[in-house]
């Protein structure tokens, strides 16, 4: 069980367009999702929380205008990246957890973002 | 502010010799809970294990060992007789309650046959 699916694994898109980013949980409710940002041989940073209904929280230095997360349902969060550029190019992974315990989280298997 | 130190950026060793990855953490939090991960090339984050910060009990899976020193703020990984499979990068990682991951910079450990 716990399984986190992402979609779609790999993107390259052009400068300037957007990009959406599904994180599912597959057989469990995910009150929280979070999302962390991956730059090559670099550790992973986390960029916003996100609970079901309610806005995102951000970390500091997150673009909010720039990265969408919404969390609509208790199985789907998603990330947008607006007018992205080569400088957004990078392994977006989301977690998940049920709420009843927030760190125990589930991974995602990451999408691979390239801006040409 | 909770913060992870990995101060081994690459070890390198033949196949069947230990391996010992180092962690250090800081955090205020009287509850905390520890976390290591594998990614290998493919990316996908493989959960190790997970230790909250009032079971100071070590543990070992298979190949797999962890010692958890509060006195030193230390959660140490062993991997014994290594192989090329564990080949991948380690990262050290830390929490509070509300499951906000502080990752380590990581570990690649290279296992050559």
């Amino acid at each position: 069980g716990a399984v986190v699916s992402q979609h779609p694994s790999r993107v390259i898109c052009k400068s300037g367009t957007s990009v959406k980013i599904e994180c599912r949980s597959l057989d469990f409710q995910a009150t929280t999702m979070f999302w962390y940002r991956q730059f090559p041989k670099k550790s992973l940073m986390l960029m916003a929380t996100s609970n079901e209904g309610s806005k995102a929280t951000y970390e500091q230095g997150v673009e909010k205008d720039k990265f969408l997360i919404n969390h609509a349902s208790l199985t789907l969060s998603t990330l947008t990246v607006t007018s992205a550029h080569p400088e957004d190019s990078s392994f977006y992974i989301c977690s998940a957890s049920s709420g009843t315990s927030p760190y125990e989280q589930y991974f995602g298997p990451g999408t691979r973002l390239t801006v040409t | 502010a909770q913060k992870v130190t990995q101060a081994q950026t690459e070890i390198s060793v033949v196949e069947k010799e230990d391996v010992t990855l180092d962690c250090v953490y800081e955090t205020r939090d009287t509850t905390y809970y520890l976390f290591w991960y594998k990614q290998p090339p493919s990316g996908e984050l493989v959960f190790l294990i997970r230790r909250n910060s009032f079971d100071e009990q070590n543990e070992i899976s298979g190949r797999y060992s962890w010692n958890f020193q509060k006195s030193t703020s230390s959660f140490n990984f062993t991997i014994t007789a290594s192989q090329v499979v564990d080949s991948a990068v380690y990262f050290c990682a830390l929490s509070g309650v509300w499951g906000k991951l502080q990752f380590g910079s990581g570990t690649q450990v290279v296992v050559t046959p």
